[in-house]
């Protein structure tokens, strides 16, 4: 089946500064990648849809000034986490849609973010 | 997209069918349901999915009622890797919206 990597798979930084996460389609072209939130002991949250040479859309209440994504290109997308701070610890989660309609959307293994 | 009630969580003997339960019953004409499951600290893995006819693939069989607004995920042989939260989803437009998913935990 299609594969999705994340990378770095966890990541631990300092207050104030910024992280990017990579999401990349490894064996198909992905028109649209999604980006989810996972706190501990909690389901998973949807941040923004990212597509593909347009600007990302994103959820009611996820600032994007604070969580810029950039999806550049058909296999890959960023998320980066701008002046983090402890509350932003948390699970990212990114998927992608290989447009068949048959599984909708293939997921990464997540990248675990803490701040300190 | 139409909201999804499971049971939290679940207890399966191993080498047993693990019956799931998902109630939706608001699910319109063109919704699909899908099925994924995540073990700890994992990413979500797709299992299955289904608009009206029962669905089987290797991992689980999918049984929808009649009226679609329910359903029944069964995985036949449960082992102990398949402990893992399961998300019942309706799918109807290009956003999944994840529930609170059943705890599946297989007992040796």
């Amino acid at each position: 089946g299609a594969v999705v990597s994340q990378h770095p798979s966890w990541v631990i930084c300092k207050s104030g500064t910024s992280v990017k996460i990579e999401c990349r389609s490894l064996d198909f072209q992905a028109t649209t990648m999604f980006w989810y939130r996972q706190f501990p002991k909690q389901s998973l949250m949807l941040m923004a849809t990212s597509n593909e040479g347009s600007k990302a859309t994103y959820e009611q209440g996820v600032e994007k000034d604070k969580f810029l994504i950039n999806h550049a290109s058909l296999t890959l997308s960023t998320l980066t986490v701008t002046s983090a701070h402890p509350e932003d610890s948390s699970f990212y989660i990114c998927s992608a849609d290989t447009g068949t309609g048959k599984e909708t959307q293939y997921f990464g293994p997540g990248t675990r973010l803490l701040v300190l | 997209d139409a909201k999804t009630t499971q049971p939290p969580s679940m207890d399966c003997a191993e080498g047993r069918a693990a019956n799931l339960p998902c109630n939706h019953s608001t699910i319109s004409g063109n919704e699909y349901v899908y099925w994924y499951r995540q073990i700890h600290s994992q990413g979500p893995q797709y299992i299955i999915h289904g608009l009206k006819n029962n669905e089987t693939n290797e991992m689980a069989s999918l049984i929808i009622t009649e009226d679609r607004k329910s359903s029944t995920l069964i995985l036949p042989h449960a082992t102990l890797r398949d402990t893992a939260v399961y998300y019942c989803i309706v799918f109807g437009n290009e956003k999944l919206t994840f529930g609170t998913g059943t705890r599946l935990t297989i007992i040796p």
